[in-house]
C-alpha cells in the first residue's frame, strides 16, 4: 500500500541551526501539507501546496519556514534558524484532492 | 471561525462499545474525519463521512453526523487493547480552502 515517508524520523539541532524535513508524498497525490504537533497538544495546520505553489499557510508559518518541492517527488519543510519551540512533531501529508489527507510518521524535532 | 471540540479522556473496559463525541462549529464543513494515533507514531486515517451523509458504519467502527447540532460521534464496538490511543475529529470546510483543522485529541484507554 502506498504511503507518506519523511525523514529523519528524529533530528536534535542547536537553537538557531538550519533544518531540513524531507517527504516523499504518495506519488499520484497533488495536494501536499505540513502539520506540527508540539508535545500533548493539538495538531496544528502550518502550510499547503499545490500545483507547485503555497495556496495556504498558518500564521505559524513565518518567514522562518519555507516548503519546497524540488524535483517532482520530494517535498521539503525548511526552518532558518530554529528556536526552542519550534521542538515539536512534524508531520507530512499528501492527498489526491483537498478532502482526504494521507499523514506521514512525522518527524521528530528538538531544537536544544 | 472554525474550531473543533472533542473531550480530552475516555476509559472503557473491554469488550464495550466505546463513543467518543466532536463538535465543530462552521457549517459548511464538507468531510469530516477521524483519525487514529498510537504512541509515538503518525496519524491513521480511519474513517470519514461526507456532510450529505448521516452514519457511516465500517466494520466495527460507526461515525454517526447530526449536521443540525454540529455533532460527530465515533462508535468503537467491543473495544479491544489494540483500540488505545488518541483519536482525533477533523473537518475540512470550503472557508478553511485547503487545509483540515484537527480537534485536541480524546485519549482512548481500556480497562480490563
Amino acid at each position: 500500500e502506498p504511503e507518506v515517508t519523511q525523514t529523519p524520523s528524529h533530528q536534535v539541532t542547536q537553537m538557531g541551526q538550519e533544518v531540513i524535513l524531507r517527504c516523499v508524498p504518495i506519488s499520484n497525490h497533488l495536494y501536499f501539507y505540513w502539520y506540527r504537533q508540539i508535545l500533548g497538544q493539538k495538531v496544528e495546520f502550518l502550510v499547503s501546496f499545490y500545483n507547485n505553489e503555497i495556496s495556504e499557510k498558518s500564521e505559524i508559518f513565518d518567514d522562518q519556514f519555507s516548503v519546497e518541492r524540488p524535483d517532482g517527488s520530494n517535498f521539503t519543510l525548511k526552518i532558518r534558524s530554529t528556536k526552542l519551540e519550534d521542538s515539536a512533531m512534524y508531520f507530512c501529508a499528501s492527498g489526491e484532492g483537498p478532502g482526504e489527507l494521507f499523514f506521514g510518521e512525522g518527524s521528530r524535532l528538538t531544537v536544544l | 471561525g472554525e474550531d473543533v471540540e472533542q473531550s480530552l479522556f475516555l476509559s472503557v473496559r473491554e469488550g464495550d462499545s466505546s463513543v467518543i463525541n466532536c463538535t465543530y462549529t462552521d457549517s459548511s464543513s464538507t468531510y469530516l474525519y477521524w483519525y487514529k494515533q498510537e504512541p509515538g507514531a503518525g496519524l491513521q486515517l480511519l474513517t470519514y463521512i461526507f456532510s450529505n451523509m448521516d452514519m457511516k458504519q465500517d466494520q466495527r467502527l460507526t461515525v454517526l453526523l447530526n449536521k443540525k447540532d454540529k455533532h460527530l460521534s465515533l462508535r468503537i464496538a467491543d473495544t479491544q487493547t489494540g483500540d488505545s490511543a488518541i483519536y482525533f475529529c477533523a473537518e475540512y470546510t470550503y472557508s478553511s480552502a485547503s487545509k483540515i483543522i484537527f480537534g485536541s485529541g480524546t485519549r482512548l484507554s481500556i480497562r480490563p
